[in-house]
């Protein structure tokens, strides 16, 4: 079946530490890749996406995600995060063909220790 | 530049009751999508309307129906509600081809007793 996983239900670093969340997911083809940013109480904030080109994304807020296809991973990371950074994150992926119809990993939960 | 809105922000309902939840966009975007979100499940969409006049079903659509009223507005309907539509739904709006970006509205939390 085809699937969005993040490994980690939740993840706590403290802060100024350097930090990457996992995303994989199983499908044939390369979709778009995404990750979407969630604050307590929020909707969803787009952070970066992937289409095609260079496998090295740049995102708001300092982050970056790194495309990689022979491991279908689409990992988010950031050198050094603040306490505001504490938040859930969400993979997500459009299948190339299939519209624009997003379909999300069921997300990291994000604490920062101050 | 309201973005996307939705109404209303928090809904308490009982078992059997129904109700329309709003979504209105004011970006001129073509497409509209309504998500439902679970503790552990992601989102998860519901239904979808990739322009003015179309409506397609998403991955849970059983016991809800929508209507896009015009480009702006996106409505779903819990014709009757049960405990197990007890979520928080988001409405999204895209420009359209894929891989566009979603914009996504603050949420309405829903609760059936």
């Amino acid at each position: 079946a085809q699937s969005v996983t993040q490994p980690d239900i939740h993840i706590t670093v403290s802060e100024g530490a350097s930090l990457e969340l996992r995303c994989n997911y199983s499908y044939g083809a390369t979709p778009y890749l995404f990750w979407y940013v969630q604050s307590p109480g929020q909707g969803l904030q787009l952070l970066l996406k992937y289409f095609s080109g260079d496998t090295l994304v740049q995102g708001i807020k300092g982050f970056e995600a790194e495309f990689k296809r022979s491991q279908s991973s689409f990992n988010l990371r950031k050198p050094s995060v603040h306490w505001s950074d504490a938040a859930e994150y969400f993979c997500a992926v459009v299948l190339t063909g299939g519209g624009n119809k997003l379909t999300f990993g069921t997300g990291t939960q994000l604490k920062v220790e101050l | 530049n309201a973005g996307v809105t939705q109404t209303p922000k928090f809904q308490v309902l009982k078992t059997g009751q129904s109700m329309t939840l709003q979504c209105a966009q004011d970006m001129n975007h073509n497409s509209m999508y309504w998500y439902r979100q679970d503790p552990g499940m992601g989102l998860r969409l519901i239904y979808y309307s990739a322009s003015e006049g179309t409506t397609d079903k998403g991955e849970v659509p059983n016991g809800y129906n929508v209507s896009r009223l015009n480009k702006r507005e996106f409505s779903l309907r819990l014709e009757s509600a049960a405990p197990s539509q007890t979520s928080v739904y988001f409405c999204a709006s895209s420009e359209g081809p894929a891989g566009e970006q979603q914009y996504f509205g603050p949420g309405t939390r829903l609760t059936v007793t």
